[in-house]
C-alpha cells in the first residue's frame, strides 16, 4: 500500500520569513495531493491540492509543487504570519471511480514567531 | 451553512466497555469518511461512506469497529469492546462528491474530532 513520508516534524520560522514542508509518496499511481492544516483545537481544513498532472500551484502565500518522477510533492509558505502556526499534514491518494482513500503524513508542526 | 458536527467531543472509557461516535456530515453530502489519529501519528482511513452504502472499509482495524450510516444521513461508529489502543482522536469528513475531481463541490471537510480515550 501506499506510505507518505512526511518531514520536517517540527518547523520553527521568524514571521517574514519562508516555510517548506516536504512529502514523498511510494505508490505511483498516486494522483491527487492535498493539504491540510489544523490549527490548535480546530479540525483539519483544506489549504491548497494538486493533482497529478500539473507540477505546480499557488494561491496567493502558499504554494505547492508536485514532482512525480522522484515521487515527492512540497508546500511553500511565504513571507508567514503568526496566524500561519499549525500543524499541517500532506496526503497521497489514488482517485479511481468513487473510491478515495488518502494516506497521510505524520505532520509538521509550523511554529511562527512573531 | 453548518459544517460537519461530532459527538461526544472527548470520551473517557474503560477497556471492555462500548463507545458510539455519532457524526452529522453537511446536508446534501453523499460522502461520508471515517478517520482516526493515534497521538503523534498519522491520521488514518477507516472507511468511506456513499450514501448509505460501503464504497471501502479496508481501514477498519478489526471486528470491534462497526460503522452505520442508515438513511444515507448521520452516520455512527461503535467500538465494542474498547482496548486501551482504540485511544486516538476520530474524525467523520464529508464531501458533496469525490475528493480530487475538479470543482469546489468536492472539498472534504472535517468535523472537529472525538477524543476517545480508553482507560
Amino acid at each position: 500500500g501506499e506510505n507518505v513520508e512526511q518531514h520536517p516534524s517540527t518547523l520553527s520560522v521568524q514571521e517574514g520569513d519562508s516555510a517548506v514542508i516536504k512529502c514523498t509518496y511510494s505508490d505511483s499511481a498516486s494522483n491527487y495531493f492535498p493539504w491540510y492544516k489544523q490549527e490548535l483545537g480546530k479540525r483539519p481544513q483544506l489549504i491548497i491540492d494538486i493533482r497529478s498532472n500539473v507540477g505546480e500551484k499557488k494561491d496567493q502565500r502558499i504554494a505547492v509543487t508536485l514532482n512525480k518522477t522522484a515521487k515527492h510533492f512540497s508546500l511553500h509558505i511565504t513571507e508567514t504570519q503568526p496566524e500561519d502556526s499549525a500543524v499541517y499534514f500532506c496526503a497521497a491518494s489514488i482517485r479511481s471511480g468513487g473510491s478515495y482513500i488518502p494516506t497521510f503524513g505524520r505532520g509538521t508542526s509550523l511554529i511562527v514567531h512573531p | 451553512e453548518a459544517g460537519v458536527t461530532q459527538f461526544p467531543s472527548h470520551s473517557v472509557i474503560e477497556k471492555g466497555q462500548t463507545v458510539t461516535l455519532r457524526c452529522d456530515p453537511i446536508s446534501g453530502h453523499d460522502n461520508l469518511y471515517w478517520y482516526r489519529r493515534v497521538m503523534g501519528k498519522e491520521i488514518k482511513f477507516l472507511l468511506h461512506f456513499v450514501k448509505e452504502s460501503k464504497q471501502d472499509e479496508s481501514g477498519m482495524p478489526n471486528n470491534r469497529f462497526l460503522a452505520e450510516r442508515t438513511g444515507g444521513t448521520y452516520s455512527t461508529l461503535k467500538v465494542q469492546p474498547a482496548e486501551l489502543e482504540d485511544s486516538g482522536v476520530y474524525f467523520c469528513a464529508s464531501s458533496q462528491g469525490s475528493p480530487g475531481r475538479a470543482g469546489v463541490g468536492n472539498t472534504q471537510y472535517f468535523g472537529p474530532g472525538t477524543r476517545l480515550t480508553v482507560l
